[in-house]
This record gives structure tokens, C-alpha cells and sequence, in this order.
């Protein structure tokens, strides 16, 4: 069964800090995708990774893809209230390519 | 246009009544999902059409009945439904499958009373 662990589940912080959200898994993913979800609004796609090793910058947000594509990690440079939100990770399901094995996500607290 | 729309955006309904949602997209965009979200927990994958075909349910009760009319169209009606159903309610859809992400739409929150 392929599951996608995300960490840290919860996190509060000081607006200008960084901070790094982990998504791992023993299995390998065609690519992972990230998405932020705002209260009572759908998820939004941040961006999808695809190859291994790949390296994605949209403005202070950073996001890797290992080298095995098994894992993925999303950075922040001086954290914003406006990054407040749910980031969810997400990937294909293997041989089902209309399924996505997603994380439990990780909830994002930013403090002014 | 690079949205999804979804209608209504709010919902409350009785054990006994009919409602339906709405989603629409103009993006071209072959594959359409429904999902459902608790509170602070990842979407649950319901239904899933791809070319206007339905090709997964996820075992979801008989009370929740989808309905594809076009390829820009799906539809969720609902009927008899239990107050544990009350959650948000997310259409998605995408270009082929879900290589490179889904275009969720604002949802629905659905409270059954």
C-alpha cells in the first residue's frame, strides 16, 4: 500500500521565520504534487515535481523532489501571514492513474 | 478560463430531502472528480469520470448518486442523506489523469440536518 507521511502535522510560527514541510514514503511516485488549502475554499496546486532530483522555486516557496522520487520537501523563506493554510501532498497512485495517494497534510499557523 | 466552478456554495438539507451539486469546467479538461473533506483531513476520493464515463467509485453509499452530462458538466445528487455526510464537497478535474495535479473548485459545504 502506498502512503505518502507528511511532517510536522502542525506548525505555528512567527511571521519572517522558515520553515520546512516533509513529505516521505517508502514507494516511488511518477511525481508529487503540492497543494495549499485555505478555510472553507478547495486546494490549490502549488506545483508538481516530476523528476528526480528537481528543484522548483515559486518566490519564497521552494520545493525539492529526492533523488529516488520518494520523498519531497517544501521550504519557506520568511514565512507570511498569507502562507497560513493546509499544505497537502499528493501523488499518483501506482498502476491507477486516476487515483492520488495523499498526506495527512500539514497546517501552517504563520503569527504577525 | 482556468477555473472550476462549483454550486452552491453553501448547503444545509434535511434527512429527507433531494438537493444536488453543481460543478462546471471549461478547460478542456477530460477527467472530473468529486471528493469529500473533513475538517482539517485530506479529500476523500468519491467518484471519478474520465471521458464522461464513470471509472471509480469508491464504494460510496447509494445515496450519492453522480451524474455526468457533458464533458464540461458533473453533477451530485444527493438524497437521504445522514448527518455524518455533512462535509465539504470538492469537484476537481483534470487534463488526463493525475500526472500533473487536479484544478479543485471552491467546494460545497454541505450540513445535513
Amino acid at each position: 500500500t502506498q502512503l505518502l507521511e507528511q511532517s510536522p502535522q502542525f506548525l505555528s510560527i512567527q511571521e519572517g521565520e522558515n520553515l520546512t514541510v516533509y513529505c516521505n514514503s517508502s514507494s516511488v511516485f511518477s511525481s508529487l504534487q503540492w497543494y495549499r488549502q485555505e478555510p472553507g475554499e478547495g486546494p490549490v496546486l502549488l506545483v508538481t515535481v516530476v523528476t528526480g532530483g528537481e528543484v522548483k522555486k515559486l518566490k519564497r516557496l521552494t520545493f525539492q523532489f529526492g533523488d529516488a522520487r520518494k520523498d519531497s520537501s517544501l521550504h519557506i523563506t520568511a514565512a507570511q501571514p498569507g502562507d497560513t493554510g493546509l499544505y497537502l501532498c499528493a501523488g499518483p497512485a501506482a498502476g491507477n492513474n486516476r487515483k492520488l495517494i495523499w498526506g495527512l497534510g500539514t497546517s501552517l499557523a504563520v503569527n504577525p | 478560463d482556468t477555473e472550476v466552478t462549483q454550486t452552491p456554495k453553501h448547503l444545509v438539507m434535511g434527512m429527507t430531502n433531494k438537493k444536488s451539486l453543481k460543478c462546471e469546467q471549461h478547460m478542456g479538461h477530460r477527467a472530473m472528480y468529486w471528493y469529500k473533506q473533513k475538517a482539517k483531513k485530506p479529500p476523500e476520493l468519491m467518484f471519478v469520470y474520465s471521458y464522461e464515463k464513470l471509472s471509480i467509485n469508491e464504494s460510496v453509499p447509494s445515496r450519492f448518486s453522480p451524474e455526468c452530462p457533458n464533458s464540461s458538466l458533473l453533477n451530485l445528487h444527493l438524497h437521504a442523506l445522514q448527518p455524518e455526510d455533512s462535509a465539504l464537497y470538492l469537484c476537481a478535474s483534470s487534463q488526463d489523469g493525475t500526472l500533473y495535479g487536479y484544478t479543485f473548485g471552491s467546494g460545497t459545504r454541505l450540513t445535513v440536518v
